[in-house]
């Protein structure tokens, strides 16, 4: 068990790029979630997976946001036409089981800068 | 929905002390569960400890203790014998029991002083 992992650590990209974030969960963990944290403020709630469906989205997830878990497995994080104000730390989080008191472990994140 | 406030954005203690990190609440479910991480300098989160609503008794984990109070909705973090590693941002956060989102705090910056 080598926790949640994501990749890349880091990515700075100009405004109007496309930018993709993998996170690899804890294996067995059969949901995964998706938070974004800004500078000085506690994570926000994006979405989240059950096994491969997509079962809560935030409404803080524009149109520009899609994330998928095909396979149940990794999950991808995808933003299209970045802007500025998309620059935090996207953070991944998987759990066992169904339950929502179930232990969510994070992973190191994925900090995006755009300029 | 469900807020979570953090009104101390710093605290400070000296090492081999004890202190309070305060934590309040909202929300509308009578089931739900609250939760202290602890996020250190560029590493990731960890929990320190969980609270489920029904319980009535506070939880302790080792060093690290809550102060409960449901009718409050007050969740305050103690941690006793502080050491230089318990040095970190603390997230209070809480989740209801039909949900699945964990909703943060603002977080507060904890410095153990030698």
């Amino acid at each position: 068990d080598t926790g949640v992992s994501q990749d890349p650590r880091h990515k700075i990209t100009k405004r109007g790029q496309n930018v993709t974030f993998r996170c690899d969960p804890i294996s067995e963990h059969n949901r995964l979630y998706w938070y974004r944290q800004t500078l000085g403020q506690g994570p926000e709630f994006l979405t989240y997976f059950q096994n491969e469906a997509q079962l809560e989205k935030s409404r803080l997830l524009s149109d520009r946001f899609s994330a998928e878990r095909p396979k149940g497995s990794f999950s991808t994080l995808e933003i299209q036409r970045t802007e500025q104000g998309d620059s935090a730390m996207y953070l991944c989080a998987s759990s066992q089981g169904t339950f929502t008191y179930n232990e969510q472990f994070f992973g190191p994140g994925t900090r995006l800068t755009v300029l | 929905a469900q807020t979570v406030t953090q009104s101390q954005p710093e605290m400070s203690v000296q090492e081999a002390e004890t202190v309070t990190l305060s934590c309040t609440y909202d929300t509308s479910e009578s089931d739900y569960y609250l939760f202290w991480y602890k996020q250190p300098p560029s590493r990731q989160m960890i929990l320190v400890i969980r609270q489920e609503a029904y319980k009535q008794q506070n939880a302790t984990e080792n060093r690290f203790s809550v102060n409960f109070q449901k009718a409050a909705k007050s969740f305050s973090l103690k941690i006793s014998d502080s050491q230089l590693g318990d040095a970190a941002m603390y997230f209070c956060a809480c989740t209801e029991t039909s949900g699945s989102r964990l909703t943060f705090g603002e977080g507060t910056q904890l410095t153990v002083n030698p």
